[in-house]
């Protein structure tokens, strides 16, 4: 596809469960980023990653978060023994690493932690 | 303390009026960009400014960066509903590194 896309759309889970979510950047895109949005707010930063090198994790907000990215391409965000403070919207981006880069965005994975 | 800082946080006006939504930081960008987002989906790029001091039009809203590229201000003549949204500003310090953003302003436009 032309886009970021990301799975699933929307999420339900049981405190206490893991969840897996999934993005799928733009082809070529060297940069990934993952975003929390609560309710009616902001953009948290969770994590980054350009390329090979190292990501920059210092958004993550507890050792619970972790997430992977293959080479440049498919990207994992995982959330173990989730709570119910993880309930979110869950936004991906990925961009081409250039001068002025944009942000190209996915529809989000809204997570509901019961 | 976030890296940039977003003024108002909030604004409810009726449409027809004019508005400015402030984007502050003490540190410098090399630039910095400026999204909506729409309920349900993901923020879009309205645009990027990049010299200090630029302007740059888009319909009806003026952005503006800074002499010093470390502020940038968003202004909107004559609001619509269809301006309802969250605005987003982020900088980016450097060629591929991360962009940083502000906490938002929401906007309602009221009919």
């Amino acid at each position: 596809g032309a886009g970021v896309s990301q799975s699933p759309s929307n999420k339900v889970t049981e405190k206490g469960k893991d969840v897996e979510l999934r993005c799928d950047p733009i082809s070529g895109h060297t940069a990934l980023y993952w975003y929390r949005q609560r309710l009616g707010q902001g953009l948290e930063f969770l994590i980054y990653f350009q390329g090979n090198s190292a990501p920059d994790k210092s958004g993550l907000p507890s050792d619970r978060f972790s997430a992977e990215r293959t080479g440049e391409s498919v990207s994992t965000l995982t959330i173990q023994r989730t709570q119910q403070e993880d309930s979110a919207v869950y936004l991906c981006a990925s961009s081409s690493g250039t001068l002025g880069n944009e942000q190209f965005f996915g529809p989000g994975t809204r997570l509901t932690v019961l | 303390t976030q890296l940039l800082e977003q003024s108002p946080q909030f604004l409810s006006i009726q449409e027809g009026e004019n508005l400015t939504v402030y984007c502050n930081s003490s540190s410098v960008f090399s630039s910095l960009q400026w999204y909506r987002q729409e309920p349900g989906e993901g923020p879009v790029l309205l645009v990027t400014v990049v010299t200090g001091g630029e302007v740059k039009k888009l319909k009806r809203l003026t952005f503006q960066f800074g002499d010093a590229r470390k502020d940038s201000s968003l202004h909107i003549t004559a609001a619509q509903p269809g301006d309802t949204g969250l605005y987003l500003c982020a900088g980016e310090r450097g060629a591929g590194n991360m962009l940083t953003f502000g906490g938002g302003t929401r906007l309602m436009v009221k009919p």
